[in-house]
């Protein structure tokens, strides 16, 4: 995982508060998507997925959010803590495609 | 259950040489996609094998090929090694179902000189 992008954008936040992560996907036919978190040195982790017939999903800590009309996702992390500094990728995939296409990812730094 | 297994984790090749990559996929799995990732590129689509069979194939030259084995374990091979290949190569594996998570193995981190 290491450098995943010479010039991803950087999120850095105070420990202990709120993070929000954008994405804008580029498929407006794209019914499924998903958030994965890579820490460097491996490979990307999933964190929630979300399909198109919902608009949010939420789970432990981390709430996705899906507006189909703009092409927008976003994932919010709450109370973010040190362990959550990694880099942050959201993906879409069309139905029966096996594929995921993937952000270009970003930052996120955790302040203590 | 263990996880995505890849192997070998580093490997330095030169150009023209050839490299073979191993994926082994949590049990049960028998779906694995391949990924190329550069800090230029991203993330980027190769191909996904099911049961044996090429599902999906990204836009990457036939250089670049795959299989998979009744194990489910797959393989990918890259021919006539480039400088620009010098990548992270990740292995991600489901059940093969749509809409269905796929989780990632570690990588393979190939360098080439």
């Amino acid at each position: 995982g290491e450098s995943v992008g010479l010039h991803l954008p950087t999120l850095s936040v105070q420990e202990g508060d709120n993070s929000i992560i954008n994405c804008a996907y580029s498929n407006s036919a794209s019914d499924y998507f998903i958030w994965y978190k890579q820490e460097s040195g491996k490979g990307p982790q999933f964190i929630i997925d979300i399909r198109s017939n919902m608009d949010k999903r939420q789970g432990q800590r981390v709430t996705v959010l899906l507006n189909k009309t703009v092409k927008h996702l976003s994932l919010q992390i709450a109370a973010t803590q040190p362990g959550d500094s990694a880099v942050y990728f959201c993906a879409e995939s069309l139905d029966s495609s096996y594929k995921l296409i993937f952000g270009s990812g970003t930052r996120l730094l955790v302040r203590p | 259950k263990a996880g995505v297994t890849q192997t070998p984790r580093y490997l330095i090749k030169t150009r023209g040489q050839q490299v073979t990559l191993s994926c082994s996929p949590i049990s049960g799995h028998r779906s694995v996609s391949w990924y190329q990732q550069t800090p230029g590129q991203g993330l980027q689509f190769l191909f996904e094998y099911f049961s044996e069979t090429q599902r999906n194939k990204g836009n990457f030259p036939g250089r670049f090929s795959g299989r998979q084995f009744s194990n489910s374990r797959s393989e990918m091979n890259v021919s006539t090694l480039e400088l620009g290949d010098s990548a992270l190569y990740l292995c991600a594996t489901s059940h093969g179902g749509s809409q269905e998570t796929q989780y990632f193995g570690p990588g393979t981190r190939l360098l080439v000189l």
